[in-house]
């Protein structure tokens, strides 16, 4: 079945990195593109942008460039998420979520990960 | 950017119907996504492509879409039902996806 494990929370001071993993299982890692997801605790979803799993090509949403980025190592299906200069305001629940497609008019989030914890807090 | 509104909350009693509602410019227009979080949980998608139901999601789960409104209709409410629900869509001009502001099912 579908799997995707994302790894556990974190503590960051401010300013400092965090880099979030998520890896797949149950299916061919390359057929599906990742997209990440932001929640704040107590508010609601936010899309931050998706990568191409076959070209790496990442695409950011705005309000999620330059401190954000996205990357993978398909050798072990598993894709990233790294944040850099962090601030208290990063702190959320941040989910990858695999991407479907069964028409042209858009794609739904089919399978999510657990979900990663990053606080950031002096 | 494009913008879905959604009621901060539905309450409803069991056995009754809850319907929940996502509204957009013209969101007829476009395939509407429903998502179920329960409380610290993932996300699940409960609804696609405005009246999919995935499998293993209860037939008690209905969807529509017309004109400015997508609905997510449940059936028969259950306690299992009480949740956070997130619409969702893909904004063709900016090729960005957009969830719904969320909407708290109390059942009461």
């Amino acid at each position: 079945q579908v799997q995707l494990v994302q790894s556990e929370s974190e503590v960051k001071k401010p300013g400092a990195s965090v880099k979030v993993s998520c890896k797949a299982s149950g299916y061919i890692f390359t057929d599906y593109a990742m997209n990440w997801v932001r929640q704040v605790p107590g508010q609601g979803l936010e899309w931050m942008g998706w990568i191409n799993t076959n070209t790496g090509n990442p695409t950011y949403a705005q309000g999620f460039t330059g401190r954000f980025v996205f990357s993978l190592d398909t050798s072990v299906s598993t894709a990233y998420l790294q944040i850099s200069g962090l601030k208290t305001e990063d702190t959320a629940v941040y989910y990858c979520a695999r991407e479907r497609a069964e028409a042209a008019t858009g794609v739904y989030f089919d399978s999510w990960g657990q979900g990663s914890l990053v606080t950031v807090s002096s | 950017s494009y913008v879905l509104t959604q009621p901060p909350s539905v309450s409803v009693a069991p056995g009754e119907t809850a319907r929940i509602t996502c509204g957009g410019n013209n969101i007829g227009s476009y395939s509407v996504h429903w998502y179920q979080q329960k409380a610290g949980q993932a996300p699940v998608v409960v609804m696609c492509y405005d009246r999919d139901r995935p499998s293993g999601i209860p037939e008690r789960f209905s969807g529509s879409n017309a004109g400015n409104t997508a609905t997510l209709t449940i059936s028969r409410v259950e306690a299992a039902d009480e949740a956070d629900y997130y619409c969702q869509v893909w904004d063709s001009s900016s090729d960005h996806q957009v969830f719904g502001t969320g909407t708290k099912v109390t059942v009461l």
